[in-house]
């Protein structure tokens, strides 16, 4: 069964500085790979996936994220945080099975305090 | 292009009561899944539907059920309330039975 860690609970860091949010996967096969937001109280917005291919992966608002293969890893990284970025960053891995379905596994997620 | 809409937004029960959450569907998607996120916690598949029938179900007891309609909106009834099903409600579409969902903005039940 697949499944993804997110090992930093909460990260603050000032306005304008760098951000690179973690998360580690497991999962048998070539995974597909995903980063959401949340805002408190809505929903989850996409900010980038990975499905093949090129392993630096563009997203929205200036978010990128890296596939490694080797370490397991699809890290979130954002050259300069600004404050409207504060949130909650979400990590998923999708899978199929049972020949049709397909689900979203995610982390527990990781808290993003931006400080002025 | 409409995106995933759900309703309604808030809702509060008591426990041993039914609830029924609705979702319209991105324009064009005919996957549907649902999710429920409890408070400080990621959110957990709990079944998706393709073509109006159930293919694919999380650990999720069968008090939770769902319908898929012929122009892809879909709802999430959940019967004998418990206070753990106190959550927020997430329906996703996607255009097939794949990748790149687009979420709603959630239902918010509280069950007292």
């Amino acid at each position: 069964a697949q499944s993804v860690t997110q090992p930093d609970i909460h990260i603050t860091v000032s306005e304008g500085a760098s951000l690179e949010l973690r998360c580690n996967y497991s999962y048998g096969a070539t995974p597909y790979l995903f980063w959401y937001v949340q805002s408190p109280g809505q929903g989850l917005q996409l900010l980038l996936k990975y499905f093949s291919g090129d392993t630096l992966v563009q997203g929205i608002k200036g978010f990128e994220a890296e596939f490694k293969r080797s370490q397991s890893s699809f890290n979130l990284r954002k050259p300069s945080v600004h404050w409207s970025d504060a949130a909650e960053y979400f990590c998923a891995v999708g899978a199929e099975y049972a020949g049709t379905a397909s689900k979203l596994t995610f982390g527990t997620g990781t808290r993003l305090q931006v400080t002025l | 292009e409409t995106g995933v809409t759900q309703s309604p937004t808030h809702l509060i029960k008591t426990r041993g009561q039914q609830v029924t959450l609705r979702c319209s569907s991105q324009s064009g998607h005919n996957t549907v899944s649902w999710y429920q996120q409890a408070l400080g916690q990621g959110p957990q598949f709990i079944f998706q539907y393709y073509r109006e029938e159930e293919n694919g179900r999380g650990n999720f007891p069968p008090r939770f059920s769902g319908l898929q309609f012929p122009n892809y909106s879909s709802e999430l009834n959940v019967n004998a309330l418990e206070l753990d099903d106190s959550a927020l409600y997430l329906c996703a579409s996607s255009l097939v039975t794949g990748y790149g969902y687009t979420f709603g903005s959630g239902t918010r039940l509280t069950v007292v």
